[in-house]
């Protein structure tokens, strides 16, 4: 049972865009100093930084990638949805137990 | 900074897991690196597991903490996984990361899977 909570799945076809929430609590997300950070998962492959800060893009990433925190939940968004992003997405932020915790993934499947 | 996990890939219950971590591209005595092991069962739930400051300082999960143990060794660049009494549970990936800033981790080694079975 992870700490945070994103839905399962969520599918779109190409060029769409998809948003993936990742709820957490006043302990985590919520808390004012607490920032948000997304990773991708690519099949087969360990999983890469895509957002970190709640809203920054490595110098790699491209712009078809945002992401955004409100209350104790935060949000990935991907528009013009590639072929090549079909993979899993996990958010991950800091908790007041003092732990690192994660969402549980999200697929994403274009369809 | 490029990270390399190694080490047996099945351990026996009630026995001790021990991987290391290779760093390469930079110093494992550079600041700015927390170098930490996070675990991932079955393809996703990912769990963090601890890290280690090039001083030395450590600090573990709480609820694994009473079986953690992680160590550097600045002559091989390198840092080490101890998890002691391994159960079925514990069999997951293992990847090593490195924690920047606020709390992201990146970049991360392959991964490696480790099984407890006898």
């Amino acid at each position: 049972q992870s700490v945070l909570t994103q839905p399962p799945s969520v599918s779109a076809a190409p060029g769409q865009k998809v948003t993936i929430s990742c709820s957490g609590n006043s302990s985590n997300i919520g808390s004012n100093y607490n920032y948000v950070s997304w990773y991708q998962q690519l099949p087969g492959t360990a999983p890469k930084l895509l957002i970190y800060e709640t809203n920054k893009r490595p110098s790699e990433i491209p712009d078809r990638f945002s992401a955004s925190k409100s209350g104790t939940s935060a949000t990935l968004a991907i528009t013009g949805l590639q072929t090549e992003d079909e993979a899993d997405y996990y958010c991950g932020t800091w908790d007041i137990t003092l732990s690192a915790v994660f969402g549980g993934g999200t697929r994403v499947t274009v369809l | 900074v490029h990270l390399q996990e190694s080490g047996p890939g099945l351990v026996k219950p009630s026995e001790t897991l021990s991987l290391t971590c290779t760093v390469s591209g930079g110093s494992i005595i550079s600041g700015g690196h927390h170098w930490s092991w996070i675990r991932q069962y079955s393809g996703k739930g990912l769990e963090w597991i601890g890290y280690i400051y090039y001083s030395g300082s450590t600090f573990y999960n709480p609820s694994l903490r009473s079986r953690v143990t992680m160590s550097l060794d600045t002559s091989k660049n390198e840092f080490s996984l101890n998890l002691s009494s391994v159960t079925a549970a514990d069999t997951a990936v293992y990847y090593c990361a490195s924690k920047r800033g606020h709390n992201w981790f990146d970049p991360w080694g392959q991964g490696t899977l480790v099984t407890v079975s006898s």
